[in-house]
């Protein structure tokens, strides 16, 4: 268990409402990501953050900003939510086992965000 | 074409089967290969890291083969418990940035 929650976990908004969500992890994991999963597409990277105040942007970043103040919490904001954001959106943290082993990724439960 | 791809399934086995899942990637600089499992509605687990020299935990067994840029996945002795949808991973490598994920493949383990 790598200690993420994520809230809230079901959202249903109307277009043009920001909307922001929450993950926290307690092991104080340095890299956080925040993705989103669709049908066909898999899991695709949104942002993600390599310390805090230290974020950048993934392959689907339009529409999406994060912020990070404390190593726990990493947020995502909708800026002005759009139907096409309804998603199932997950948190996760990388870590390393061991010095050269796989960097592997741990995800939270996930939120499932509907904007009407 | 997709970095990572997957058969998309699904694959409808019988208990007791043996069933194989195939993947392929597109960057031959990639550092880190990983199946995860994810069950219906809830969030990605890793199932294990695949190595070079091939890594067995139980009735699974992985296999990487870098020259083709292929991933592999057996299952032996199929539990209805092993339905779920099978993910490729591929990372370059440090801190996971740019890990890239399959679209998955549904598996379906019928008594």
């Amino acid at each position: 268990d790598a200690g993420i929650t994520q809230s809230p976990r079901h959202k249903v908004t109307e277009t043009g409402t920001p909307v922001t969500l929450r993950c926290h992890q307690t092991e104080n994991h340095r890299y956080m990501y925040w993705y989103r999963q669709d049908p066909g597409h898999g899991l695709r990277l949104i942002h993600y953050s390599y310390g805090v105040k230290d974020t950048d942007k993934g392959e689907v970043s339009d529409g999406y900003s994060v912020s990070r103040s404390k190593t726990e919490d990493f947020l995502l904001t909708l800026e002005s939510a759009t139907s096409s954001q309804t998603s199932v959106y997950f948190c996760a943290i990388s870590a390393q086992g061991t010095s050269g082993s796989p960097w592997e990724q741990f995800f939270g439960p996930g939120t499932r965000l509907t904007v009407l | 074409r997709k970095e990572v791809e997957q058969d998309p399934g699904p694959f409808n086995v019988p208990e007791g089967a043996t069933v194989a899942f195939n993947c392929t990637y597109s960057n031959s600089a990639s550092q880190s290969f990983f199946w995860y499992r994810q069950d219906c509605r809830k969030e990605p687990k890793l199932l294990m890291s695949v190595y070079s020299s091939g890594n067995e935990d139980g009735r699974f067994t992985a296999q990487l083969n870098r020259a083709s840029q292929y991933i592999s996945l057996l299952i032996r002795d199929s539990k209805l418990s092993d339905s779920a949808t099978y993910l490729c991973v591929v990372s370059p490598g440090t801190g996971g940035f740019k890990t890239i994920f399959g679209a998955g493949t549904r598996l379906f383990v019928k008594a």
